[in-house]
């Protein structure tokens, strides 16, 4: 059973430029949430998608934007990327209403901007 | 905005020794969920609390929810280089999913 799977594992962009981050849920599981983790520090929410719409976003600007599929995978797109912007974006999944169980999260995209 | 905060950021064990992190919010929180991370790696949950002092054991690890449930740790018994990592809470609440700051565990054999 396929646990959570984000592409690409790295990744480098010059400032300015427009990023997307893609992330297959794990089998059985409908709701996806990214994160933003910089180097040494905790996950910071980004945005939570469920049934193909944002349904929670965290304190981050609207240059950050995602997209849920029908096959309930997602995307983050960054634009205008910043230096600030480079870290580690975490892709979790979990089965709607059923938090108990926690969320699954994929490896990560590293992501550096230049 | 609501922070959770952790403490200690970093603490170095002998191998054997224990290992207690604490997780403090100046709210009330309705869950608390425990996550490791190795070095290099991703989270991977733990255990989730809900209820008013509760505790949950899973072999050497012990989690406890506050009476007033503002506030959670993470106790390991006899610790071992496996355990190293970074150990942080979240808070799973509505409209929002906020993390502690994390506890960074160095095991020396």
């Amino acid at each position: 059973d396929a646990g959570v799977t984000q592409s690409p594992t790295h990744l480098i962009k010059t400032r300015g430029q427009q990023v997307t981050l893609r992330c297959s849920p794990k089998s059985g599981h409908d709701t996806v949430s990214w994160y933003q983790q910089a180097l040494g520090q905790g996950p910071q929410f980004i945005f939570q998608y469920y049934e193909e719409e944002e349904r929670q976003r965290g304190n981050f600007p609207d240059r950050f934007s995602g997209h849920q599929f029908p096959n309930y995978s997602s995307e983050l797109n960054v634009n205008a990327l910043l230096l600030g912007d480079s870290a580690l974006y975490l892709c979790a999944s979990s089965p709607a209403g059923q938090d108990a169980y926690g969320y699954t999260f994929g490896s990560g995209t590293r992501l550096t901007v230049v | 905005g609501q922070q959770v905060m952790q403490i200690p950021q970093y603490q170095h064990v002998q191998e054997g020794e224990d290992f207690t992190t604490y997780c403090n919010s100046s709210t009330t929180l309705s869950n608390i969920q425990w996550y490791k991370q190795r070095p290099g790696g991703h989270p991977v949950f733990l255990i989730q609390l809900v209820k008013s002092g509760e505790v949950k054991k899973q072999k050497r690890l012990t989690f406890q929810f506050g009476e007033a449930k503002k506030n959670s740790s993470l106790h390991i018994t006899a610790t071992q280089t496996t355990d190293v990592g970074t150990y942080f809470c979240l808070h799973s609440g509505t409209y929002k999913y906020i993390f502690g700051t994390g506890t960074r565990l160095k095991v020396l054999a």
